[in-house]
């Protein structure tokens, strides 16, 4: 059975830093990653996916990598902003998509 | 604008009532999915239809029931509802199986 771990659970960062997050998967039989974006009280906004064939895939102040032999994704954010305060989860295709428990990002005016 | 549309947004519900969460979408995409998502579970699967015609369980099937009579809809039914019920439900498609999902804003439900 596939296990989504995301570290870390939480983060607070100023306005304007750059941050990774992560995510880490046991079984590297994957079709593709997928990171969403939840707010509080909200659905699921997808913000990037990345297929099994692909190392990267980038939009904006988005880059997410993969790694799948290693089992490891990260979700960079380029210059943080408020805005971008919200829960970010990470979610991976075998034959059905399992999702970690999340990062909750807060950033600092 | 595409996407997919739940209802109810929210919904309280007395124990043992029957219930039917709406689910449509307007992509034309084959596969169709229910989840629920708990503080500190985060989403699990319920149930999944990989094309019209056709559904399957997820990893939390008990208690729920789903049918596929068309491409755009994907009705989830609480036959008799129980407390541990209460969760937030998400519907979701993908245009085939194992592609990038699209998720709707959820249906809130509590079961008193």
């Amino acid at each position: 059975k596939q296990e989504v771990t995301q570290i870390p659970a939480a983060l607070s960062v100023p306005e304007g830093e750059n941050l990774v997050l992560n995510c880490s998967f046991t079984d590297s039989a994957i079709y593709n990653l997928q990171w969403f974006r939840q707010d509080p009280g909200k659905g699921l906004t997808s913000l990037l996916l990345i297929q099994s064939s692909q190392r990267e895939q980038t939009s904006g102040r988005l880059n997410a990598s993969l790694d799948k032999s290693s089992g490891r994704s990260t979700l960079y954010i380029a210059a943080s902003q408020p805005g971008d305060s919200a829960t970010y989860l990470c979610a991976v295709n075998n034959n059905d998509m399992r999702f970690g428990a999340g990062t909750r990002l807060t950033v600092k005016p | 604008i595409a996407g997919i549309t739940q209802a109810p947004t929210s919904q309280i519900l007395a124990a043992g009532r029957r219930m039917t969460l709406r689910c449509t979408q307007d992509m034309r995409h084959n596969a169709m999915y229910w989840y629920r998502q708990d503080l500190g579970l985060g989403l699990r699967l319920i149930h999944y239809s990989n094309t019209a015609g056709t559904t399957g369980k997820g990893e939390v099937p008990d208690g729920y029931s789903v049918s596929r009579a068309n491409t755009d809809d994907f009705p989830l039914t609480l036959a008799s509802a129980v407390p541990s019920q209460t969760s937030v439900y998400f519907c979701a498609s993908s245009p085939v199986e194992g592609s990038g999902y699209t998720f709707g804003s959820g249906t809130r439900l509590t079961v008193v």
